[in-house]
């Protein structure tokens, strides 16, 4: 059983485009997160959502836009895509509790050309 | 703000020799720490986590580290390394606030050679 599923795993697409890349968990936390990985591996948090709702946001640029249906899924879209925005975007659970550890989905990979 | 700091890029260590990963962070309250390790084409795994009591912590795979509040350290160590423990490993402080939002360090990529 995966706690934290991301889907697709690897996203190839070309710049313009609009993508999205959807996160599941199971593990019945109530926050979820995403997070981009750049070329040099650096982990940046880009949103969080608890219950829904958005709590973190970090100067991402608007043509990102996380959307959560319910505490289980945190799905991102992303608008004209360009060249930059590739990097790998993980998708993390974690209770709304400060005294845990987040969980990580497998990552998606997204080469826009 | 809080940080993180790596300040090794890249450590290559002889199968069976022993390691430790440097970690130092920036931040003003009691902080939560954490190793993930991320093997290549993979998620971040949790190696272990400091939240308080004892400042040394054990976890998964023979890893350990120690939180050093005087130093600002938090330091990742394994007695014996094994070719497969070869990945890149994270350091991580959670911010304050009502969310677990982390901040990692830079990364340190471990080479093990046979």
């Amino acid at each position: 059983d995966t706690a934290v599923s991301q889907t697709p795993k690897y996203l190839v697409t070309q710049m313009g485009n609009d993508k999205s890349i959807k996160c599941e968990q199971n593990l019945g936390h109530d926050t979820m997160y995403w997070y981009k990985q750049d070329s040099k591996k650096f982990l940046k948090i880009m949103f969080s959502y608890n219950n829904k709702e958005l709590i973190i946001n970090e100067t991402v640029p608007n043509r990102f836009s996380p959307k959560s249906p319910d505490k289980a899924h945190l799905n991102l879209h992303i608008n004209s895509l360009e060249l930059g925005d590739s990097a790998v975007y993980f998708c993390a659970s974690s209770p709304f509790d400060r005294n845990t550890e987040a969980f990580f989905g497998q990552g998606t990979r997204l080469t826009v050309v | 703000a809080q940080s993180v700091t790596q300040p090794d890029i890249h450590i290559t260590v002889s199968e069976g020799a022993s390691l430790e990963l440097r970690c130092n962070y920036s931040y003003g309250a009691t902080p939560y720490l954490f190793w993930y390790v991320q093997s290549p084409g993979q998620g971040l795994q949790l190696l272990l986590k400091y939240f308080s009591g004892d400042t040394l912590v054990q976890g998964i795979k023979g890893f350990e580290a120690e939180f050093k509040r005087s130093q600002s350290s938090f330091n990742l160590r394994k007695p014996s390394v094994h070719w497969s423990d070869a990945a890149e490993y994270f350091c991580a402080v959670v911010a304050s606030g009502t969310a677990s939002k982390l901040t990692f360090g830079t990364g340190t990529r471990l080479q093990v050679t046979l």
